[in-house]
């Protein structure tokens, strides 16, 4: 089984562009997709990004995802911040060897 | 418009049993794998449990493996989890999720808003 590893925090002044990575500890990040789901306190999840760099209809086009093969990551860029945006974000994709599926430890994004 | 819709939480002792339950509308429900996904209070998300299309093929997590059947009722339009054996590290909002495929590899195109579920004694 592998790992997604996300930083704990970020944190960016509105208007600015923060990128959240999501590293995979072992086996190619591009085997499976990479999906990326956002959760504002109190809330229940929303995706986000799916499919790796799929933007649901819904979500602004501030929010952009990709998978880097060198680094074995994935990312979540999102530009233009607004406070609005203040929330967890998670990263998570399909394990094989489990039949079933990897969460980051998640990512609390802060806008000040 | 998706809709997912848990109930069944609820606060139960150590060693007892829930249902919950999940009911579907704004999609047709035999063409989507489901996906049970939980958060304990503080953490991050742990998927739990999924379930193909036609209910043919499940998964577990290992920590609920044994515990825990993942059904659904596609007439009713309905996924379910039983949960045997609770423990008080069960306690979590268990939220369902909709597979973008039959396979359940890609949840999350829909989330449910959460059903909590506290063991305590």
């Amino acid at each position: 089984k592998f790992m997604l590893t996300q930083p704990h925090s970020v944190s960016e002044s509105p208007g600015k562009t923060v990128t959240i990575s999501c590293t995979r500890s072992s086996g190619r990040i591009a085997t499976n997709y990479v999906h990326w789901c956002q959760q504002r306190p109190g809330s229940a999840p929303t995706t986000v990004i799916y499919e790796d760099d799929q933007r649901p209809s819904a979500v602004p086009d501030r929010f952009s995802g990709s998978i880097d093969r060198s680094s074995n990551s994935a990312s979540l860029t999102i530009s233009g911040l607004k406070t609005e945006d203040e929330a967890d974000y998670y990263c998570y994709s399909f394990d094989s060897s489990i039949n079933g599926v990897v969460f980051g430890g998640g990512t609390r994004l802060t806008v000040l | 418009e998706v809709r997912l819709l848990e109930s069944g939480g609820g606060l139960v002792q150590p060693g007892g049993s829930l249902r919950l339950s999940c009911a579907a509308s704004g999609f047709t429900f035999s063409n989507y794998a489901m996906t049970w996904v939980r958060q304990a209070p503080g953490r991050g998300l742990e998927w739990v449990s999924g379930i193909t299309n036609n209910g043919d093929t499940t998964s577990y997590s290992d920590s609920v493996k044994g515990r825990f059947t993942v059904s659904r009722d596609n007439s009713k339009y309905t996924l379910f989890l039983q949960m045997n054996s609770l423990r008080a590290d069960d306690t979590a909002v268990y939220y369902c999720a909709k597979d973008r495929g039959v396979a359940a590899t890609r949840p999350g195109d829909s989330w449910g808003q959460g059903t909590l579920v506290a063991v305590s004694s």
